[in-house]
Formats: structure tokens, C-alpha cells, sequence
């Protein structure tokens, strides 16, 4: 069964800070992982992760895949109160036509950015 | 675009009563997930369709649920009887499957609540 572990389940920092969340997964047929972010309402995509070592960036947000020690990382730096949110990691397997199959989400990192 | 749309956006019933969500992809995607999330469990894949047809069904907890697709541009989760562990924010995604990333788009959920 595929499985998907974040830690922390929450953090509060102040905004300014830079914060790290993880992932780890197990999963048969690796294909991809996702980031997404999730505040009061649907999840709204972040990253996608297919290959080992190679940084995506976005602003402030960057994230980092190890597929050798299954696992990843969604780095903050300088956050702001409007980064409060959900931060969900999922995963994906190899479909049998190669398609878009369900994802297995992790529960999430809960963060907190204090004023 | 209008995104995925899904109605209604919250609704409240008794238990034993019959329930039904809706769903409206992106036009043009040819798959279509419909997800499940509570504090507890986190967000489960329930069901998802590739070009109308139900693909993996396995996350559908019980026989009380079921999933239809009979077009491209509508879906429906039926819960039969509900029960108050049915109580939930329900997601409908989709995605178009041989875009790069196969990213999924969420609807903004139907948050049920079953007395």
C-alpha cells in the first residue's frame, strides 16, 4: 500500500523565518510527487517532482526530491502571514496506460506564520 | 475557464437519507477524481474515471457509495444511506491525462455534514 509521512503535522514561526517541511513516501512504481497548498478551501498545485536532485523554485518556495532516500523537501524562506496554511505532499504511481492516476496524500504540515 | 465546479457547497441531512454531489470538470480534461477529507484520515482518493469510465473504484469505503460519469461534463458521488461518519469535504479533481505534470485541478469541495 502507498504511504505518504510529513513531519511536522504543525509549526508556528514568525514571519521572517525560513521553514522546511518534509515528506517521506513509499510507493510502488514511482512516478511523481506533488506539493500542493491547501487554506480554507480546495489545494491549489505547487510543485511537481519527477526527477532526483533537481531544485524547483517558485518566489519564495523551492522544493527537492530524493528519490534514492524517498523523500522531499518544501523550503519557505522570508515567509509571510499569507503563507499560513495546509502544505500537502502527495505522490503518484505509474498507471497502466501511463495517464493521470489518484494520487496518495500525505495529512499535511499545518504552518503558522506569527506577525 | 471556471475551474472544476461542484454544487452544493455545503449541505446538511439526517442520517438515513440519501445524498448527492456533483461535479463539472474542466472542459477537456479527460479524468476525473473524486476525493474525500477530514481531520482524521486526511484526503483519501475515493473513486477517479478516465474518459467516463471508472477506472479504480478502491478507496470507495462501502457499498453505500457509489460513482457515475455519464458524460464528459458531469459526475455525481451518491451515498445511500448516509451516516454521520460520512460527514466530510468532498473534492471532485480533474485533469487532462497527457499533458506534461498531469496536474490536477481541484473544485472548491462540498462540505457534508450528516446528523
Amino acid at each position: 500500500e502507498d504511504k505518504v509521512v510529513q513531519s511536522p503535522l504543525s509549526l508556528v514561526v514568525h514571519e521572517g523565518d525560513t521553514v522546511t517541511l518534509n515528506c517521506s513516501y513509499e510507493v510502488t512504481n514511482f512516478r511523481s510527487l506533488l506539493w500542493y497548498k491547501q487554506e480554507k478551501k480546495a489545494p491549489t498545485f505547487l510543485f511537481m517532482l519527477t526527477s532526483s536532485g533537481i531544485e524547483k523554485k517558485s518566489g519564495r518556495l523551492s522544493s527537492i526530491l530524493d528519490k534514492k532516500e524517498l523523500f522531499s523537501i518544501l523550503n519557505i524562506t522570508a515567509t509571510q502571514t499569507g503563507d499560513s496554511a495546509v502544505y500537502l505532499c502527495a505522490v503518484r504511481p505509474e498507471g497502466s496506460g501511463g495517464g493521470a492516476d489518484g494520487l496518495t496524500f500525505g495529512k499535511g504540515t499545518h504552518l503558522i506564520i506569527q506577525p | 475557464d471556471a475551474g472544476v465546479i461542484q454544487s452544493p457547497r455545503h449541505e446538511v441531512t439526517e442520517m438515513g437519507q440519501e445524498v448527492t454531489l456533483r461535479c463539472k470538470p474542466i472542459s477537456g480534461h479527460d479524468y476525473l477524481f473524486w476525493y474525500r477529507q477530514t481531520m482524521m484520515r486526511g484526503l483519501e482518493l475515493l473513486i477517479y474515471f478516465n474518459n467516463n469510465v471508472p477506472i479504480d473504484d478502491s478507496g470507495m469505503p462501502e457499498d453505500r457509495f457509489s460513482a457515475k460519469m455519464p458524460n464528459a461534463s458531469f459526475s455525481t458521488l451518491k451515498i445511500q444511506p448516509s451516516e454521520p461518519r460520512d460527514s466530510a469535504v468532498y473534492f471532485c479533481a480533474s485533469s487532462f491525462g497527457t499533458a506534461s505534470g498531469n496536474e490536477q485541478f481541484f473544485g472548491p469541495g462540498t462540505r457534508l455534514t450528516v446528523l
